[in-house]
């Protein structure tokens, strides 16, 4: 089976880019979550979504950061505009909603905003 | 955001050698989960735990569900040099409907040959 997939795998722009990750998880998972982690602050939360309704986004460190989910097998997390401390590694991840069933991990996309 | 303690924060073993980390929390949790990360991949599941006092074995990987509810260990026997990387546990309650996850702060496995 597929797993959790994410786009691209690497990204280095320049500050004031607009940046799009993209994240396609696991059929039949209703839960869909990003995180960022960066060295000093290890795994962060940023925002997660239930049946492609956005549910709780008090993560997302601030405006520039958005994330959609258009349908069950899509989602983005855009930045606009990047800046260098943007610069970590995003991950997606999803759930089935059922009992506590654990979150499955794509590998992530390493963003790097010069 | 909130971390679990997860202790020691890296070592280097012999291959050979058995590994022990844990984690520790002041906070009560439903479910406790053990990730590997390796350079370039997201965590993977290793194990995963649902009851208190519970012990599960994945392999040469055995973890236990604290009695608590506030702590979990993994153990690795046998190390090899394929079991280098970042173990992460994370523990998971109910929060506004859905599991809240709480990820550890990372235990960093170097093996030497």
């Amino acid at each position: 089976d597929a797993g959790v997939i994410q786009s691209p795998r690497h990204e280095v722009t320049e500050m004031g880019q607009e940046v799009t990750l993209r994240c396609k998880p696991i059929s039949g998972h209703d839960y869909l979550f990003w995180y960022r982690q960066t060295m000093m602050r290890g795994l962060e939360l940023l925002i997660y979504f239930n049946n492609n309704v956005p549910i709780d986004d008090s993560g997302m460190p601030e405006d520039r950061f958005s994330a959609k989910m258009p349908n069950a097998s899509f989602s983005t997390l855009k930045i606009q505009p990047s800046e260098p401390r943007d610069s970590a590694v995003y991950f997606c991840a999803s759930s089935l909603f059922s009992g506590n069933q654990p979150q499955h991990f794509g590998d992530g996309t390493r963003l790097s905003i010069l | 955001g909130q971390q679990l303690n997860q202790s020691p924060q890296s070592m280097f073993i012999q291959e050979g050698e058995d590994v022990s980390m844990n984690c520790t929390s002041s906070s009560i949790f439903n479910t406790w989960l053990w990730y590997k990360q390796e350079p370039g991949e997201g965590p993977v599941l290793l194990i995963a735990l649902y009851k208190a006092g519970e012990l599960t074995s994945n392999g040469r990987l055995t973890a236990q569900f604290g009695i608590t509810r506030k702590d979990s260990f993994l153990n690795i026997s046998a190390s090899i040099p394929s079991d280098v990387g970042i173990y992460f546990c994370a523990g998971q309650r109910n929060s506004g409907g859905y599991q809240k996850v709480t990820f550890g702060t990372g235990t960093k496995l170097q093996v030497i040959p």
